[in-house]
């Protein structure tokens, strides 16, 4: 079944650990995104790919960090997990980024807990 | 930055009518998305409009004024399943989506 798989579904980890989300797709999407999202605050864009080779930082990417080494892998990075990185992460894909139709497919979201 | 407000919460009865409004001001403006999200799931798109006016698609509408910097997404003959958050998204100068907080809508039996 085409779509975006996030691994793990689930983590809890101890703050000043090291923690990679992972991200793949299966539609050839140019695009990828990561989003946090919070209760009351909705979805944030933490960094963001329009293209194999290229990310860019989107409206919340401090200690946070991405790769895009081919089309298919998007994976998060948290070098150093703080409490306040706990949060549900989305990874999300769209064809194109440069165009106002720009329908984003979700992944399943990984729950991420920091103690 | 983005400033994108919706109600945080509805609740209305099975086989009735709502209508979940969201203004925004945003950098720009490349039209607007509505998304579903049951609780615990990924979100999943609903609708687009970048022209004013509404647009149907079977029992859910959205319209969009853009002078208003205003839309609104229309669920008509509510079903339990369409128990969910719905989260309005503005699509800005540099084509990138901003979130509202998204609003929950609880269908009453």
């Amino acid at each position: 079944i085409a779509g975006i798989t996030q691994a793990p579904t689930s983590q809890i980890l101890a703050a000043g650990r090291r923690m990679t989300l992972r991200c793949t797709q299966d539609m050839r999407h140019n695009a990828m995104y990561w989003y946090r999202q919070d209760l009351g605050l909705g979805l944030r864009l933490i960094h963001y790919s329009n293209t194999a080779g290229t990310t860019g930082k989107g409206e919340v990417p401090d200690g946070y960090s991405v790769s895009r080494a081919n089309t298919d892998d998007f994976p998060l990075t948290l070098a150093s997990a703080v409490p306040s990185q706990t949060s549900v992460y989305f990874c999300a894909s769209s064809d194109s980024s440069g165009s106002g139709a720009n329908v984003l497919t979700f992944g399943a979201g990984s729950r991420l807990t920091v103690l | 930055g983005q400033n994108i407000d919706q109600p945080t919460e509805m609740t209305a009865t099975e086989g009735a009518i709502v209508q979940i409004n969201c203004t925004y001001q945003t950098s720009g403006f490349n039209g607007l998305f509505w998304y579903q999200q049951h609780a615990g799931e990924a979100p999943t798109f609903l609708s687009y409009n970048v022209l004013d006016g509404l647009e149907e698609k079977g029992r859910f509408s959205s319209f969009l004024s853009r002078s208003k910097g205003y839309s609104y997404l229309l669920l008509k003959e509510l079903q339990m399943k369409d128990s969910a958050s719905y989260l309005c998204a503005v699509v800005s100068n540099d084509y990138k989506l901003s979130f509202g907080a998204g609003t929950t809508v609880t269908v009453r039996a």
